[in-house]
């Protein structure tokens, strides 16, 4: 059983909904990340939050807003979403940014109808 | 020119065998070097990573490096239906971001 969880595990959401997914990591480990993962495309990642602040938003559309009230939760809110932003999100977190062992949660099957 | 690179794959090998797995990058930066396994459906697991060039043996896997080369390997021996899975390369330059491969698919056939 991973040290990472994210709920929900499937979520289907129409373009004008608004939802939530939520990770919660139990490593106590300090940097949290959200990543997209498409068919057939690598990793990418989204967000990276350290020590509860943001360090890295990569270029990522508004209508996915993270949030992170502290080093064990992190959230990815969602509205207005896209049939392209269908995908698996992966929450991850390491020992300290900077640390190269990330560990990853089961992920939210997403799909924006 | 991508930041990482993995032959798609699939990879089929026959039970027993040595999968041989690789993957390059284009920082030359790049300090250290993971590979990740991803079963259908599941998110990735760590399985091994390197820092320094040359070999590094866990169980039935070993990593090799070769930072001229720009060029990591994972070679799994005595392979069984139980390592049938995407295998994901990933580098980190030291800061907080991993840049990953898409992966090679490996399927062991009993």
């Amino acid at each position: 059983e991973t040290g990472v969880t994210q709920t929900p595990r499937h979520l289907v959401m129409g373009m004008t909904n608004k939802k939530s997914l939520k990770c919660e990591q139990h490593l106590g480990h300090n940097a949290m990340y959200w990543y997209k993962q498409s068919a057939k495309k690598p990793l990418e990642l989204m967000f990276v939050y350290n020590f509860k602040e943001q360090t890295e938003n990569n270029s990522v559309p508004s209508r996915f807003s993270p949030e992170c009230p502290n080093s064990s939760h992190l959230f990815l809110h969602l509205h207005t979403l896209q049939p392209e932003d269908s995908a698996l999100y992966l929450c991850a977190s390491s020992q300290e940014s900077g640390s190269n062992e990330q560990f990853f949660g089961p992920g939210t099957r997403l799909t924006v109808l | 020119q991508k930041e990482v690179e993995q032959n798609s794959g699939p990879l089929s090998v026959p039970e027993g065998a040595i999968a041989s797995l690789n993957c390059t990058y284009s920082d030359r930066g790049s300090q250290s070097f993971f590979w990740y396994r991803q079963y259908s459906g599941k998110s990735p697991e760590l399985i091994m990573f390197i820092y320094s060039n040359g070999d590094k043996e866990d169980g039935r896997f070993t990593a090799q490096l070769n930072k001229a080369s720009q060029y990591v390997s994972l070679l799994i021996r005595d392979s069984q239906p139980s390592d049938s899975a995407t295998y994901l390369c990933a580098v980190n330059k030291n800061d907080y971001k991993l840049s990953f491969g898409a992966g090679t698919t490996v399927t062991v056939r009993a």
